[in-house]
């Protein structure tokens, strides 16, 4: 079974342009997850989707966002990126109620 | 708020001696409960689970971790750790009114050879 797919892995940005995140989770697994990991920070949680609604969230302005489509791929996008924005965004995706099996992060430098 | 604290945020071991890492938690309900690992360079990946049952759960690389519903707790520990298992460790609680994962702040363990 193929795993969590994240794209781009790397991205560099400019402060003040948006940029959107992609997530394929495994097949089967409906919900998807967004984190925000820094070496201050550690794990932060952005939000989750399931069956295309928002269903948790965590404390991160409203520049963050999220969709989820159909097919279970999930979106994150950021806007009027910020240099604080830098950091490696996790996608995991689980079965309801049980464990998140993570991808390998997406790196977003801002300069 | 719910939250989770693992009490220790760096630790440095020598090869071969023991290892308790600290989980604590703050919710009153039923939880699913998780141990992360993450290698240097590495994905997130899952080191043990714990949902019901028997609150000792072995997890892989010779990992185990105990549930005491009493004391809000579930420790990982390891009885000889390798330079291997160098890495950053994240307990992790899921409340069953929302299944939210609620996450630590991670403990980075160094293993000297």
């Amino acid at each position: 079974k193929a795993g969590v797919t994240q794209t781009p892995r790397y991205l560099i940005k400019t402060r003040g342009q948006q940029v959107t995140l992609s997530c394929s989770p495994i097949s089967g697994h409906r919900s998807v997850s967004w984190y925000q990991q820094t070496p201050g920070q550690g794990l932060q949680f952005l939000f989750e989707y399931f069956s295309e609604t928002q269903r948790n969230k965590g404390n991160f302005p409203g520049r963050f966002s999220g969709r989820q489509f159909s097919n279970s791929r999930s979106e994150m996008n950021v806007s009027t990126l910020e240099l604080g924005d830098s950091a490696l965004y996790l996608c995991a995706s689980s079965l309801p109620a049980y464990e998140q099996y993570f991808g390998p992060g997406t790196r977003l430098t801002v300069t | 708020a719910q939250s989770v604290s693992q009490h220790n945020h760096h630790v440095i071991l020598s090869e071969a001696a023991s290892l308790e890492l600290g989980c604590n938690y703050s919710y009153g309900g039923t939880v699913n409960l998780f141990w992360y690992v993450q290698y240097p360079g590495q994905h997130l990946q899952l080191l043990l689970k714990y949902f019901s049952g028997d609150p000792l759960v072995k997890g892989i690389k010779g990992f185990e971790a105990e549930f005491i519903k009493s004391k809000f707790s579930f420790n990982l520990r390891k009885p000889s750790v390798q330079w291997s298992d160098t890495a950053e460790y994240f307990c992790a609680v899921q409340l069953d009114s929302n299944y939210q994962l609620i996450w630590g702040a991670g403990t980075k363990l160094i293993i000297k050879p």
